[in-house]
């Protein structure tokens, strides 16, 4: 069973700076999918960034990028100039890639931006 | 374009009660999935529908939980009895098909069982 572990309960960083979110997973998958989402207090939960196994280059979506280690099994986040709007809960995920497939999540980690 | 509806936001039952969550996707959507989200973790999906049938209910506790999408639409969460465990977040998420890539989440129903 696929596993995915976010060792970082809770990040703070000031406005207008980067933060780095770590993630690793483990699967012995050749073909699968990872994201982060993004869970802002009381609110919805969206996909913020996701990345293919099969592609090298990682992904990027505005402020916020990956560093995508494939033979690390390891999968980070890094939002820069941080927003007071990214304050949320932040949640790894990993899907593999047959059609039909669960996602399977961290425990997350909280990123609070302070002005 | 409106998003994935779930009702009711808020629910405090006392264990051994039965409560159920309703969902309704979004327009065209035919994936719909149950996560179960206790406080401080990560979603966990309870069930997957593909249209009016389950793909996959392998985390479903289903001497307690059951679930339908009778006409491949709206879906109904059902628990029965409660336990003080299942306080949660019910999230329900729904997917244009299951090949497809995001899953858009709704606000969640948060379970309180006393």
């Amino acid at each position: 069973a696929q596993t995915v572990t976010q060792s970082q309960p809770e990040m703070s960083v000031q406005e207008a700076e980067t933060v780095t979110l770590s993630c690793t997973y483990d699967t012995s998958e050749n073909n699968y999918y990872l994201f982060w989402y993004k869970q802002p207090p009381s609110r919805q939960m969206i996909l913020v960034i996701r990345q293919e196994a099969y592609k090298q280059q990682n992904a990027t979506e505005n402020r916020f990028s990956v560093n995508f280690q494939k033979a690390a099994k390891s999968f980070s986040l890094k939002i820069s100039d941080s927003q007071l709007g990214d304050t949320a809960m932040y949640f790894c995920a990993f899907r593999q890639g047959a059609a039909g497939n669960k996602l399977t999540f961290g425990g997350g980690t909280r990123v609070l931006v302070k002005p | 374009e409106a998003g994935v509806a779930q009702s009711p936001r808020y629910k405090i039952i006392e264990k051994r009660q039965s409560v159920a969550f309703w969902c309704n996707p979004i327009s065209g959507h035919a994936t719909l999935y149950w996560y179960q989200q206790i406080l401080g973790q990560g979603p966990k999906l309870l069930i997957q529908f593909q249209n009016n049938g389950v793909v996959d209910d392998s985390q479903l506790p289903k001497d307690r939980f059951s679930a339908e999408r009778l006409k491949g639409v709206d879906s109904t969460l059902k628990i029965q009895p409660a336990k003080l465990e299942d306080s949660a977040v019910y999230l329900c998420a729904s997917s244009l098909h299951p090949a497809h890539y995001e899953q858009y989440f709704g606000p969640g129903t948060r379970l309180t069982v006393t």
